[in-house]
């Protein structure tokens, strides 16, 4: 069955420093999506994607953060200056029709 | 506006017993779509089941079942004969056509299932 996949599955950066966190979505879907996990926190949407632009994104997505569909394949989300509450789980999901379908999972941790 | 509730922060049962999990939400979307994961202490989401806003039949899957009932806007979670392997944190979701099919999770309960 395709899945979702993303890479790295753990990152660990310095504050300030900037990090790329890949996914690669199920081939034939054509909206995209990421959301982030704080720690014990519940999952919060960040951006959507369609089209090669961004359709809608949440408050937490300010300036320092950037999505990319720089190829046929990939769909990336770049933090530029990360910060220590950028620490969370960012999962990518993909979808075609109505269900979306998640990723694993990369872990940030900023220290 | 989408809203989802969990009310049960933390259930801690001992093994074989019932347990349900409550899910509410809010929508004024007629199509939509309702889902359960698990998260285990590894972090990922594992998807159990999804539900459209069209298919009230409730559902049973081994040892999991589920309860929609749109008259109370509730999908409840409900498994048979706990197990120690059960232990995790779980997610109500929601999506609806007008919000462009994102998904808003409820906070999480946190399951303890004990020997």
């Amino acid at each position: 069955e395709p899945e979702v996949t993303q890479t790295p599955s753990h990152q660990v950066t310095q504050m300030g420093q900037e990090v790329i966190l890949r996914c690669v979505p199920i081939s034939n879907h054509l909206y995209f999506y990421w959301y982030r996990q704080i720690l014990g926190q519940k999952v919060e949407f960040l951006v959507s994607f369609y089209n090669n632009e961004i359709s809608e994104k949440s408050e937490i997505f300010d300036d320092q953060f950037s999505v990319e569909r720089p190829d046929g394949s990939n769909f990336t989300l770049k933090i530029r200056s990360t910060k220590l509450e950028d620490s969370a789980m960012y999962f990518c999901a993909s979808r075609r029709d109505g269900e979306q379908y998640f990723g694993p999972g990369t872990r940030l941790t900023v220290t | 506006a989408q809203k989802v509730t969990q009310a049960q922060t933390e259930i801690s049962v001992v093994e074989k017993e019932d347990v349900t999990l409550d899910c509410v939400y809010e929508t004024r979307d007629t199509t939509y779509y309702l889902f359960w994961y698990k998260q285990p202490p590894s972090g990922e989401l594992v998807f159990l089941i999804r539900r459209n806003s069209f298919d009230e039949q409730n559902e049973i899957s081994g040892r999991y079942s589920w309860n929609f009932q749109k008259s109370t806007s509730s999908f409840n979670f409900t498994i048979t004969a706990s197990q120690v392997v059960d232990s995790a944190v779980y997610f109500c979701a929601l999506s609806e056509g007008t919000g462009g099919f994102k998904t808003i999770f409820g906070a999480g309960t946190r399951l303890f299932v004990k020997a």
